[in-house]
């Protein structure tokens, strides 16, 4: 049982670059969410999905998009990178039913640095 | 979601208790207290949470006051793996974010 996984570890990009962040998990969760953690700060929400097929914005949508591709997997993908998205960004998941979510369960992270 | 408000930073002497403070005078009566924490360069992990009574897991206790105004996380015999950065969250359970503030960094000394 590996929780929640996240593909790449690290990755370096120049401006206007595009790439997809890769979550998955296999815990059978119906919630996944998307976390970006600047330095020295907590971690702010940028999209969820509160079950396979939909998703919502967050605090700081901006510059991204996301697609639940099915109940497992989630990706994040930011179509034209900037400085600004210089961050970690985190995965999670939650058991949700009757419309509560419980815990949430958080991936190891993917360091991304825009240069 | 209810604010809360946490000391920057605590020491523990390793073996000993660590008593981790949280205040959050505005917190509704629908509305859980959560704890994470962040382990160096790592996601967060779940410790525990709990409504209006002492809640107990493998990991640690919560004491919640009577008025609910208030919570300590308690770690009974710290580790020095037990240093991170620990993070009181208040939320109505079916809400999906997670509002992270700047936490309590707690450094078990040996």
């Amino acid at each position: 049982n590996a929780g929640v996984t996240q593909t790449p570890k690290f990755q370096v990009l120049k401006t206007g670059q595009s790439m997809t962040l890769q979550c998955a998990q296999d815990m059978n969760h119906n919630s996944m969410y998307w976390y970006r953690q600047d330095p020295g700060m907590g971690l702010r929400l940028i999209y969820y999905s509160a079950s396979e097929g939909t998703t919502d914005k967050g605090e700081v949508p901006n510059g991204y998009n996301v697609s639940r591709l099915n109940k497992r997997e989630f990706s994040l993908r930011l179509e034209s990178a900037a400085p600004s998205q210089t961050s970690v960004y985190f995965c999670a998941s939650s058991a949700a039913s009757g419309g509560i979510s419980y815990e949430q369960y958080f991936g190891p992270g993917t360091r991304l640095t825009v240069t | 979601d209810a604010k809360t408000t946490q000391p920057p930073s605590m020491d523990c002497a390793e073996g000993r208790a660590a008593n981790l403070p949280c205040n959050h005078s505005t917190i509704s009566g629908n509305e859980y207290v959560y704890w994470y924490r962040q382990i160096h360069s790592q996601g967060p992990q779940y410790i525990i949470h709990g409504l209006k009574n002492n809640e107990t897991n493998e990991m640690a206790s919560l004491i919640i006051t009577e008025d609910r105004k208030s919570s300590t996380l308690i770690l009974p015999h710290a580790t020095l793996r037990d240093t991170a950065v620990y993070y009181c969250i208040v939320r109505e359970k079916g809400a999906q974010k997670l509002v992270f503030g700047q936490g309590t960094r707690l450094t078990i000394n040996p």
